[in-house]
């Protein structure tokens, strides 16, 4: 069955670095999102994105975040100058067009700022 | 307003019985609603959804239950197995057009054998 897949897994960074997390969306979902999850918190949702832009974007998804498409197969996750408070699990989700259709989650990356 | 709530953080049952997960919104736009579950260092995984326009809908030993009128979905799982123990979130699409999913607290559920 396709799956989403996400790199890396665990990522260490020191506070103030630029950090970015890579998605591998299912090959035909259009619609993409990223969401996070702060130890013992809900899941939060970040950004959806699709035809290469934007869709809709949280208080969260401030100027030190951005997404992009660069290829046919990845949307990454760039968190520009980490804080200590960017440390959580990020999951990237995929859909078809969503009003009928789940999104499907990776596994996530946990990102720890030092 | 957008919440979603799920007012138990853990159940217990015990393999065989039924298990019932709750949860309420707050706002009476949202009009799809989907369960997902997940186990510790994986993502969350669809179980089942349910649109507006129904009140229930299943999908083998999962059922979801929708109250608009309370605002209050459920999910029922039976029988229940000891492979049913995770934590399950329920979701809604927000009141926009574009996807974003509100999540509630999840709820863990444990099954014993």
């Amino acid at each position: 069955e396709p799956e989403v897949t996400q790199t890396p897994s665990h990522q260490v960074t020191q506070m103030g670095q630029e950090v970015i997390l890579r998605c591998v969306p299912i090959s035909n979902h259009l619609y993409f999102y990223w969401y996070r999850q702060i130890l013992g918190q809900k899941v939060e949702f970040l950004v959806s994105f699709y035809n290469n832009e934007i869709s809709e974007k949280s208080e969260i998804f401030d100027d030190q975040f951005s997404v992009e498409r660069p290829d046919g197969s990845n949307f990454t996750l760039k968190i520009r100058s980490t804080k200590l408070e960017d440390s959580a699990m990020y999951f990237c989700a995929s859909s078809e067009p969503y009003r009928v259709q789940p999104q499907h989650f990776g596994d996530g990356t946990r990102l720890s700022i030092l | 307003d957008q919440q979603v709530k799920q007012n138990s953080p853990s159940l217990s049952v015990q393999e065989g019985r039924i298990s019932i997960l709750n949860c309420d919104y707050t706002n009476s736009m949202f009009d799809y609603f989907l369960w997902y579950k997940k186990y510790p260092a994986e993502g969350p995984t669809f179980l089942i959804s349910i649109s507006s326009i129904k009140d229930k809908n299943e999908d083998g030993r999962f059922t979801v239950f929708l109250n608009k009128s309370a605002k209050h979905l459920s999910l029922h799982i039976v029988p229940s197995q000891p492979g049913d123990s995770a934590v399950y979130f329920c979701a809604s699409h927000g009141s926009g057009n574009t996807g974003k999913l509100i999540f509630g607290q999840g709820t863990t559920l444990q099954v014993k054998p």
